[in-house]
């Protein structure tokens, strides 16, 4: 089945820059979205395509892509970027297109 | 601006039936595919179902198929969930989220509505 892999958690300190990953063989044929989720809160477009950031993302956000795995990073992390980050992707490799997320990372700001 | 509101969640025992609505406002509606996303308490997201712009397609994630039916009525601007079969894992907040980026992101979603699957 379709799987998308994260590390579970990360930690920055803040003002210091991290880059989290997902891994899984349909980010060879398509973009990696990533969202950003708080507790309490419903998940939020960050980075999306190539590396387009959604409205009134900070542009300390980026993000990349090669082969299978695509990153998110953040430079120069905040207090407020302390969250649940999850990258999903389509995939078209069965019968039908589906979506898939990763399990999510949690990113801690020290 | 653009908003979607989730409505229809409660509890139900197993094996029940329950229909999520989302009413979505600020946007052509009519324009864009339309997602639903689930996440367990304490949990991850996962992917439910998605329905073309016009209602032509609709995909399933495996854990629903056969159980769950996506629809949307374009003249009232509302995506529904109808879930048959209900079981314990099903337990969930269910968001609806716009389909954007040629169907590569989800760009708006919802607040989200709680189904609590419970003898």
């Amino acid at each position: 089945s379709s799987e998308l892999t994260q590390d579970p958690a990360v930690s920055v300190a803040l003002g210091q820059t991290v880059t989290i990953t997902c891994q899984g063989d349909s980010l060879r044929l398509f973009y990696a979205s990533w969202y950003q989720q708080k507790p309490g809160q419903a998940p939020l477009l960050v980075i999306y395509g190539k590396n387009y950031r959604s409205s009134g993302i900070p542009d300390r956000f980026s993000g990349s892509s090669s082969g299978s795995t695509a990153s998110l990073t953040i430079t120069g992390a905040q207090a407020e970027d302390e969250a649940v980050y999850y990258c999903d992707s389509r995939d078209s490799s069965g019968s039908h297109p589906i979506w898939v997320f990763g399990g999510g990372t949690k990113v801690t700001v020290l | 601006q653009v908003q979607l509101v989730e409505s229809g969640g409660g509890v139900v025992q197993p094996g029940r039936s329950l229909r999520l609505s989302c009413a979505a406002s600020g946007f052509s509606f009519s324009n864009f595919g339309m997602h639903w996303v689930r996440q367990a308490p304490g949990k991850g997201l996962e992917w439910v179902a998605v329905i073309w712009n016009d209602g032509g397609k609709r995909y399933y994630g495996d854990s629903v198929k056969g159980r769950f039916t996506i629809s949307r009525d374009n003249s009232k601007n509302t995506l529904y969930l109808q879930m048959n079969s209900l079981r314990a894992e099903d337990m969930a907040v269910y968001y609806c989220a716009r389909a954007e980026c040629g169907g590569g992101c989800m760009d708006y979603w919802g607040q989200g509505t709680l189904v609590t699957v419970s003898s």
